[in-house]
């Protein structure tokens, strides 16, 4: 069974722009979760959709969003990049939005901004 | 909310030697797993354990949830044990979503 993929798995963009990043989960998983990686804060977690739906959200500025799409694939979006948004964004799959569930990492995307 | 404590932040060992990770959590929880980060950053599936004992090779793991911790065993450890632990829990009413330790990074000398 394949795992979790992420692509792009580099991205250099400059203040200002934006960026679009893309996540398929396990097949059969329905719920996909994003999570930002920092030297400074740690894994952050991002948002959770499961069912095209935006579950659960995390303390972020508005700058950040995401969508799910009904094969379960999931995009997140940041506009107006920061150089701050430099990290390591990963994404995460489980069969349900449950507490109770093992979630399964995707290799991340880099991103830069300069 | 939860706060979820690794202990040590660091740690060097030569190869062959044993090691326990703590994970410290300070309320009930639903879900805890361990994690290994390899150097490309990917977060590699160690224990999914919210209570009990698991073993895995040189691995094993034991979350004590009465008492909120769990306890991350490496056993004869190898070069390729080095990088980044990090231990993760999840609670009710907030789905999937995990709250991560600050991590435990070992380095294990040849």
């Amino acid at each position: 069974k394949a795992g979790v993929t992420q692509t792009p798995r580099y991205l250099i963009k400059t203040r200002g722009q934006q960026v679009t990043l893309s996540c398929s989960p396990i097949s059969g998983h329905r719920s996909v979760s994003w999570y930002q990686q920092t030297p400074g804060q740690g894994l952050q977690f991002l948002f959770e959709y499961f069912s095209e739906t935006q579950r659960n959200k995390g303390n972020f500025p508005g700058r950040f969003s995401g969508r799910q799409f009904s094969n379960s694939r999931s995009e997140m979006n940041v506009s107006t990049l920061e150089l701050g948004d430099s990290a390591l964004y990963l994404c995460a799959s489980s069969l349900v939005a449950s507490s109770y569930n093992e979630q399964f990492f995707g290799p991340g995307t880099r991103l830069t901004v300069l | 909310g939860i706060q979820v404590e690794q202990s040590p932040p660091d740690l060097i060992l030569q190869e062959g030697a044993n090691s326990t990770l703590r994970c410290n959590f300070s309320d009930s929880v639903n879900n805890l797993q361990w994690f290994h980060q390899n150097p490309w950053g990917q977060l590699i599936n160690l224990f999914y354990i919210p209570s009990g004992t698991k073993q895995n090779g040189r691995l094993s793991a034991t979350t004590v949830a009465t008492e909120r911790y769990s306890l991350l065993y490496i056993s004869s450890s190898q070069t390729t044990d080095s990088g980044v632990y990090f231990c993760a829990v999840s609670v009710d009413n907030q789905g999937g979503k995990l709250i991560f330790g600050q991590g435990t990074e070992l380095s294990v000398k040849p």
